[in-house]
């Protein structure tokens, strides 16, 4: 069955980096598009990155774009999310999620999320 | 950006009820809305895409409809279970993708 592992999140202060890992299972990654989902404490939902499914195309929202970078790892079935220069306001629960197999647009599969703390 | 306007932000309701969740597209989006179910502490869960077809699954007591830049949740009798948030979420554009501020729905 399809799965996702997130891992890679803590505790860091402003201005640091972090990279965030998402191992996938019971689907081959180069066949969907991957995102990356945030959702701040007791907070709404909120895309932040997505990579095409051959992986020639990503693009981030506003309030990420030039710190947040999402790749890959085909050959690991890894999708990662390098977080650079971070903010108080990225203190959120990440999720990795696969775009829908159904429905292209949606996500119908997540991860369990992995929290990242920005705090000095 | 699409921006997605979500109401009400929650409610109350019973067993049994009749509950209804609306959400408002900034433009045109043509039918491409789906709707998530979250629990605390879990990822959300898709419910319905396309504005109103019911993911595998997906007890049909829950319905979705609208087109163009109204859409709504319908939970015909709600159940015990399905206490928890709601977000909306547009895909007019693939690859941004925007949610609703999400519906609580808690217990009477």
């Amino acid at each position: 069955q399809v799965q996702l592992v997130e891992s890679g999140g803590g505790v860091v202060q402003p201005g640091t980096s972090l990279r965030l890992s998402c191992v996938a299972s019971g689907f081959t990654l180069s066949d969907f598009a991957m995102l990356w989902v945030r959702q701040a404490p007791g907070k709404g939902l909120e895309w932040v990155a997505i990579m095409s499914y051959d992986g020639s195309e990503t693009y981030y929202a506003d309030s990420v774009k030039g710190r947040l970078t999402i790749s890959r790892d085909t050959s690991k079935s890894t999708l990662y999310l390098e977080m650079n220069n971070l903010r108080d306001e990225d203190t959120a629960l990440y999720y990795c999620a696969r775009d829908g197999m159904t429905a292209a647009g949606t996500f119908d599969h997540w991860g369990q999320g992995t929290l990242v703390t920005v705090s000095s | 950006d699409i921006q997605m306007t979500q109401s009400p932000s929650s409610l109350s309701a019973s067993v049994g009820d009749r509950v209804t969740i609306s959400c408002r597209a900034s433009q045109r989006i043509s039918d491409w809305v789906a709707w998530y179910q979250q629990k605390p502490g879990r990822a959300p869960n898709l419910l319905i895409y396309k504005s109103s077809s019911l993911e595998s699954g997906v007890p049909s007591r829950f319905r979705g409809s609208g087109s163009g830049t109204e859409f709504t949740l319908t939970i015909s009798s709600l159940q015990p279970d399905d206490f928890a948030t709601y977000y909306c979420q547009q895909y007019n554009d693939f690859y941004f993708r925007t949610f609703g501020q999400g519906t609580k729905v808690e217990i009477k």
